[in-house]
């Protein structure tokens, strides 16, 4: 699976749109791209996912340049419940699920 | 649907007990995986089954670990003789065969002193 860099920390005001970017250059065309988050003592929560298109859910949008070698994780609305590790994952459809550092999100009132 | 379930939440054991966990995944789940989550080393892998078939335990870190998975609504992590250096969060996951994100569960708390 390819490799993931992401920033290991941001800060986001209450209210305004957190933007979580991840590089993956190294992106072959039958790797997806997740996201997840963990937030203080708890299991990690699946967000979203995408391939090529960009996706949106009840959460978050997930925005995957056109060449697939970055995206971005989009946070419409920040609330302070959405401080949390946030963990970009590159993975073929059937592997298993490796986490890297993530990005620590705080965000701010 | 009650999620991933994990027992116990938490668990102090001594030096050289044997410790086991236990998951109970969601039903209809064909996956489930173990894994281990420390400061230094954070989430990683230990191993993972398909239809109660171990696939891949190549993150099991010695032969203290041994995992099993009887059947399709339940499974065990245990380490014996456990060591302080065993102490972490060890989370459970499943998924099912054709959505590929991950539902864990709440994780249990090991404390070997």
């Amino acid at each position: 699976d390819a490799k993931t860099t992401q920033p290991p920390s941001m800060d986001c005001a209450e209210g305004r749109a957190a933007n979580l970017p991840c590089n993956h250059s190294t992106i072959s065309g039958n790797e997806y791209v997740y996201w997840y988050r963990q937030i203080h003592s708890q299991g990690p929560q699946y967000i979203i996912h995408g391939l090529k298109n960009n996706e949106t859910n009840e959460m978050a949008s997930l925005i995957i340049t056109e060449d697939r070698k970055s995206s971005t994780l989009i946070l419409p609305h920040a609330t302070l419940r959405d401080t949390a590790v946030y963990y970009c994952i590159v993975r073929r459809s059937n592997n298993d699920m490796r986490f890297g550092a993530g990005t620590r999100l705080t965000v701010k009132p | 649907d009650a999620g991933v379930i994990q027992s116990p939440r938490h668990e102090v054991t001594e030096m050289g007990q044997e410790v086991t966990l236990r998951c109970k995944p969601i039903s209809g789940h064909d996956y489930l995986f173990w894994y281990r989550q420390t400061m230094m080393r954070g989430l990683e892998l230990l191993i993972y089954f398909n239809n109660n078939v171990p696939i891949d335990d190549s993150g099991m870190p010695e032969d203290r670990f041994s995992a099993k998975m009887p059947n399709a609504s339940f499974s065990t992590l245990k380490i014996q003789p456990s060591e302080p250096r065993d102490s972490a969060v060890y989370f459970c996951a499943s998924r099912t065969d054709t959505f590929y994100g991950y539902t864990f569960g709440s994780g249990t708390r090991l404390t070997v002193v």
